[in-house]
């Protein structure tokens, strides 16, 4: 069973551009979940998706949005980046939302802003 | 606020030892609980979970421990393993089903 896909991998911008990073969950998760990871902060969470609607929202500002698609695909938009926006970008899926169950991590985006 | 916290940045352990680490959370609605292991340039891994029914769960060389009345849980590992070197996460979820809120982490050292 294929894992959490992310791409791309790593990803450099500069201040001031947008970007989009992507996320297919495992075959038949419909939950996805993104997270980003910086240095000493661990993971904090930014948004969840599940069927196609965003259920709940971390303490990020409106430049990072998201969106999920009827396959469960799933993508991330910062725009107007920051240089403090570099970090790694990690998309988590699991088959619902709530409940007992884990979720399942990528391996993550790494964007740099220069 | 932080309301998952791994009070111990890094952490050595001899290999064949246990390996214990620790995790506190503030929320006393958090009912779910999990650890997961991070490798450098992969994703965070699943290890183990516990409810808060439960005060103990096991699977092979993991453990974990959950002290309701304290707000605690630590995850053991024994024998540890040079492999079981990485980033351990401490995360927790309550029973609305809000967003996991994770720990900073702690850094696992095995030597052999």
């Amino acid at each position: 069973k294929a894992g959490v896909t992310q791409t791309p991998r790593y990803l450099i911008k500069t201040r001031g551009q947008q970007v989009t990073l992507s996320c297919s969950p495992i075959s038949g998760h419909r939950s996805v979940s993104w997270y980003q990871q910086t240095p000493g902060q661990g993971l904090q969470f930014l948004f969840e998706y599940f069927s196609e609607t965003q259920r709940n929202k971390g303490n990020f500002p409106g430049r990072f949005s998201g969106r999920q698609f009827s396959n469960s695909r799933s993508e991330m938009n910062v725009s107007t980046l920051e240089l403090g926006d570099s970090a790694l970008y990690l998309c988590a899926s699991s088959p619902t939302t709530g409940g007992e169950q884990p979720q399942h991590f990528g391996d993550g985006t790494r964007l740099s802003i220069l | 606020d932080q309301q998952v916290k791994q009070n111990s940045p890094s952490l050595s352990v001899q290999e064949g030892r246990i390996s214990i680490l620790n995790c506190d959370y503030t929320n006393s609605m958090f009912d779910y609980f999990l650890w997961y292991k991070k490798y450098p340039a992969e994703g965070p891994t699943f290890l183990i979970s516990i409810s808060s029914i439960k005060d103990k769960n096991e699977d092979g060389r993991f453990t974990v421990f959950l002290n309701k009345s304290a707000k605690h849980l630590s995850l053991h590992i024994v024998p540890s393993q040079p492999g079981d070197s990485a980033v351990y996460f401490c995360a927790a979820r309550d029973n609305y089903g809000q967003n996991f809120v994770f720990g900073p982490g702690t850094r696992l050292s095995v030597l052999p």
